[in-house]
């Protein structure tokens, strides 16, 4: 079975620094996607960042980046320029991709992040 | 505006009670999904659905039950045999249900079983 490990489970940065998000994972299939979802206090689960596996360029939004090294299987989110509105709960998540079957999304425990003003 | 909409936010109910929780999208996608939250866990797939009138068991499905009739509907019933039923629930779709796509989520509902 898929798994995603988080080995963080609270993280700090300054504001306007950079903080790095760890996340390796478990899997035997060769393409799939991978997930960074933000969970702030209101509890809503907002998109940040997608890679799909065979693409081999690091996926980027504005000051999200991530650091994805396939063959260690390890799958790091890079937060920029940190703002006090990134203050939140991070979530990894691997996804199969599947032919006529249905995809599930697998989660990691969440690394639970602080912004210092 | 399109979205999810989960209700009611907070629901409270006695032991031994059958609960039913409400997942509405007006986003036309396929697949819905339902995740249960505790905390320091991750989100656990309860049930999922890739088109009307069929879907699976997650990793957790044991005292939890869905329907789904139309495609823009699928509830949730929490059933006493649910034996540790406080949680946050959260409901998902995605336009598809083949891994290629973002899954939304809704705004999630806090059960409290007393």
């Amino acid at each position: 079975a898929q798994t995603v490990t988080q080995s963080q489970p609270e993280m700090s940065v300054q504001e306007a620094e950079t903080v790095t998000l760890s996340c390796t994972y478990d899997t035997s299939e060769s393409d799939y996607y991978l997930f960074w979802y933000k969970q702030p206090p209101s509890r809503q689960m907002i998109l940040v960042i997608r890679q799909e596996a065979y693409k081999q360029q690091n996926a980027t939004e504005n000051r999200f980046s991530v650091n994805f090294q396939k063959a260690a299987k390890s799958f790091s989110l890079k937060i920029s320029d940190s703002q006090l509105g990134d203050a939140a709960m991070y979530f990894c998540a691997y996804s199969p991709i599947t032919q006529g079957g249905s995809e599930k999304l697998v989660f990691g425990k969440g690394t639970k992040l602080t912004v210092n003003p | 505006d399109g979205g999810i909409t989960q209700s009611p936010k907070y629901l409270f109910r006695k032991e031994g009670q059958n609960v039913t929780l409400s997942c509405e999208q007006n986003l036309n996608h396929d697949a819905m999904y339902w995740y249960r939250q505790d905390p320091g866990q991750g989100l656990r797939l309860i049930y999922y659905s890739q088109i009307v009138n069929d879907f699976q068991k997650g990793d957790i499905a044991e005292g939890y039950s869905v329907s789904r009739e139309k495609k823009e509907s699928f509830p949730l019933t929490v059933t006493s045999a649910q034996k540790n039923p406080t949680a946050f629930y959260l409901c998902a779709s995605s336009l598809t249900g083949t891994g290629v796509d973002e899954q939304y989520f809704g705004p999630g509902t806090r059960l409290t079983v007393t």
